[in-house]
């Protein structure tokens, strides 16, 4: 099946600072990569929708300033949380999109878990 | 009310009974209709899709829709302590762009004990 990988599996960073989260399909190519994020024992949330070479698209209530999505290549898109906060922190899952011959589904990553102090 | 429901458990059965997990929609432009698997602390593991009503089976795993109810269903038979997870129902609709977007259900926790 197909191979989603997310870098770094965890992350731990001071109020303020930004942190880069790499989200990477390992065995197709992804023109559409999602970024989700999950609250403990909550179900996921959409946060934008990103496309190769275009900007991303974002659901309503994301800040996209503060969420800065780049999806440089087929395989390769990021997240970068900008200026930190404790309220930041939160499960991030990405997911490609595989657009099969039959079905379009998504392949999710085994997230991100990012804690700011 | 929220456009698709799923009871979020715990649910906890003794090995080897049948699972029935549920979830309800409002929308009627869904198209596909998924079952994800998510481990503690683990991204979701896409364990069955469907796309018309009816039923589907994989396994020990069925997926049931019905679409006239707005009613899907997984069930899992001869369930295992390795099926200890949370189950996220998951489905699909066209976002702007043209391209399908997932929206989850809340997820109903599964606790399998020998």
């Amino acid at each position: 099946g197909a191979v989603v990988s997310q870098h770094p599996s965890r992350v731990i960073c001071k109020s303020g600072t930004s942190v880069k989260i790499e989200c990477r399909s390992l065995d197709f190519q992804a023109t559409t990569m999602f970024w989700y994020r999950q609250f403990p024992k909550q179900s996921l949330m959409l946060m934008a929708t990103s496309n190769e070479g275009s900007k991303a698209t974002y659901e309503q209530g994301v800040e996209k300033d503060k969420f800065l999505i780049n999806h440089a290549s087929l395989t390769l898109s990021t997240l970068t949380v900008t200026s930190a906060h404790p309220e930041d922190s939160s499960f991030y899952i990405c997911s490609a999109r595989d657009p099969g011959p039959s079905t379009d589904t998504q392949y999710f990553g085994p997230g991100t878990r990012l804690t700011v102090l | 009310q929220k456009e698709v429901e799923q009871d979020p458990g715990p649910l906890s059965v003794p090995e080897g009974a049948i699972v029935s997990l549920n979830c309800t929609y409002s929308n009627s432009a869904f198209q596909y209709f998924m079952w994800y698997r998510q481990y503690s602390r683990k991204g979701p593991e896409l364990l069955m899709y469907t796309y018309s009503s009816g039923n589907k089976e994989d396994g020990r795993f069925t997926a049931q829709v019905d679409k006239s109810s707005k009613y899907i269903s997984l069930f899992i038979r001869d369930s295992q302590p390795s099926d200890s997870a949370t189950y996220l129902c998951a489905m699909t609709y066209v976002g702007a762009g043209g391209y399908n977007k997932l929206i989850f259900g809340a997820g109903t926790r599964l606790a399998v004990h020998p």
